[in-house]
C-alpha cells in the first residue's frame, strides 16, 4: 500500500536554529499539506500546495515557515529560527484528488525546541 | 460557532455498548465531511467519508444532518480496539484545499 514517509521521525534542537522536515508524498498524488499537533492540542492546518505554489496557508504560517517541493518528490517544510513553541509533531499528509477527500499522513516529525 | 466543534469528551463505555459522537461545522457551503480516528501519538487515518446523508460500515454509522449542520458518527459493539480520539475533518472550500479538524472525542472502550 502506497504511503507517506516522513523524517526525521523526531529532532532535538537549540531554539533559533533552522529546522528541515522531509516528506515523500504519495508519488501520483497532487495535494500537499503540513499539519501541526501540539502535544495534547488539536490538529492544526499550516499550508497547502498545489501545481508546484502554496495554495492557502494558516495564520500560524508566518515568515519563519517555508515549503518547497524541489525535485519533484521531496516536499519539506523549513523553520528558519526555531521557537520553543514551534515544539509540536508536524505531519505531512497527501491527497490523490479533490473528489476523493483522504488526506493521507505519514507518521509525523516529533520536533523537540530547547 | 467554530469553524468545526466536537464534544471533548472522554467517553468512557463498556465493551459492547453503542456510542455517539457529534460534530458541528459552521461553513454551510461544505459538501464533504470525514471521519478520522486518531491513536496516542499517530498520525491521523480515514475511517469513514459523508458525502450525502449517511455512511455505513460495519459497524460504524455516519449522518449527516445539512440543515442543523451537523454529522454525527455511531459505533455499535464497542471494542477495546475503538479506543482513540475521533476527529471530525471538513474541508473549508476557500479555493485553496484547507481542511479543518476538530479537537477530537476521546472514546475509551473499557471490558
Amino acid at each position: 500500500e502506497p504511503e507517506v514517509t516522513q523524517t526525521p521521525s523526531h529532532q532535538v534542537t537549540q531554539m533559533g536554529q533552522e529546522v528541515i522536515l522531509r516528506c515523500v508524498p504519495i508519488s501520483n498524488h497532487l495535494y500537499f499539506y503540513w499539519y501541526r499537533q501540539i502535544l495534547g492540542q488539536k490538529v492544526e492546518f499550516l499550508v497547502s500546495f498545489y501545481n508546484n505554489e502554496i495554495s492557502e496557508k494558516s495564520e500560524i504560517f508566518d515568515d519563519q515557515f517555508s515549503v518547497e517541493r524541489p525535485d519533484g518528490s521531496n516536499f519539506t517544510l523549513k523553520i528558519r529560527s526555531t521557537k520553543l513553541e514551534d515544539s509540536a509533531m508536524y505531519f505531512c499528509a497527501s491527497l490523490g484528488g479533490r473528489a476523493s477527500g483522504e488526506l493521507f499522513f505519514g507518521e509525523g516529525s516529533r520536533l523537540t525546541v530547547l | 460557532r467554530k469553524e468545526v466543534e466536537q464534544d471533548p469528551g472522554p467517553f468512557n463505555v463498556p465493551e459492547g455498548a453503542t456510542v455517539a459522537f457529534n460534530c458541528t461545522y459552521s461553513n454551510s457551503a461544505s459538501q464533504s465531511f470525514f471521519w478520522y480516528r486518531q491513536d496516542c501519538r499517530k498520525e491521523p487515518k480515514l475511517l469513514m467519508s459523508v458525502y450525502s446523508s449517511g455512511n455505513e460500515d460495519g459497524r460504524f454509522t455516519a449522518q449527516l444532518n445539512r440543515a442543523s449542520q451537523y454529522i454525527s458518527l455511531l459505533i455499535r459493539d464497542s471494542k477495546l480496539s475503538d479506543s482513540a480520539t475521533y476527529l471530525c475533518v471538513v474541508p473549508a472550500n476557500t479555493g485553496g484545499f484547507k481542511t479543518i479538524f476538530g479537537a477530537g472525542t476521546r472514546l475509551f472502550v473499557k471490558a
